[in-house]
């Protein structure tokens, strides 16, 4: 069966420090993979997807980016991190468009 | 692209019907349900693709309106544990990722 992991869980990190979270997927092959992020009020923000490696296209211009450097496995980072960046962060897969999302446990960034 | 919902909130009593409205100003090829408990990632309930179907779930059950680019769910007969807050995502005819509402917060009450 298909898994999804990310991690870290939980994460506190002060203004100005870099950020990587990652995300790998399990029991399938050339997966599309997303990164969402659920702040106050903002409901689900689609901030990066790929559809495969190399092919990333990025939703909202933002302090962050996303890497894809194997098939299954997508890194989101940021070089400097800002308050505005705190929330929670879903890594998701699913096969086709109109397919189901499977998303991970989730990261909770705080920014202090 | 991000799909409006309505009601933001609602708190029913156990037993109580809800409906959650999403609406887009695109023109759309499906639409997702997800549910999601405070603290846990979303939960699938439900696609409905384009053609303007009706889809159910037990108890929760949603229509997609293409030439409205509407979308409802329908709860009946609420229970506890549908509390949480209900997303509706939507893929364009052009676009490929889905795109959430900001959500809907429901409460069921005993």
């Amino acid at each position: 069966s298909q898994t999804i992991h990310q991690w870290p869980a939980t994460l506190v990190q002060p203004v100005g420090s870099p950020l990587s979270l990652e995300c790998t997927v399990e029991g399938t092959s050339n997966p599309n993979l997303y990164w969402y992020r659920q702040a106050a009020g903002r409901g689900l923000q689609l901030l990066f997807y790929s559809i495969g490696i190399d092919q990333i296209s990025s939703e909202v211009p933002q302090n962050l980016s996303a890497s894809r450097p194997q098939d299954r496995q997508f890194i989101l980072s940021s070089k400097k991190l800002l308050l505005s960046d705190s929330g929670f962060y879903l890594c998701a897969f699913d096969y086709r468009v109109t397919g189901e999302l499977f998303f991970g446990e989730g990261s909770r960034l705080t920014v202090l | 692209q991000q799909p409006v919902q309505s009601p933001q909130a609602v708190i029913l009593r156990e037993g109580e019907d809800a409906v959650i409205n999403c609406s887009s100003s695109k023109a759309l090829y499906s639409v997702h349900w997800y549910r999601q408990k405070h603290g846990e990632a979303p939960v699938f309930l439900m696609i409905l693709l384009k053609g303007g179907e009706q889809k159910g779930h037990e108890k929760i059950s949603a229509s997609f309106n293409e030439k409205k680019q509407q979308s409802s769910l329908y709860l009946t007969a609420s229970q506890l544990s549908y509390s949480g807050t209900y997303f509706c995502g939507t893929v364009g005819n052009s676009g490929y990722a889905l795109n959430f509402g900001k959500g809907t917060s429901l409460l069921v009450t005993p």
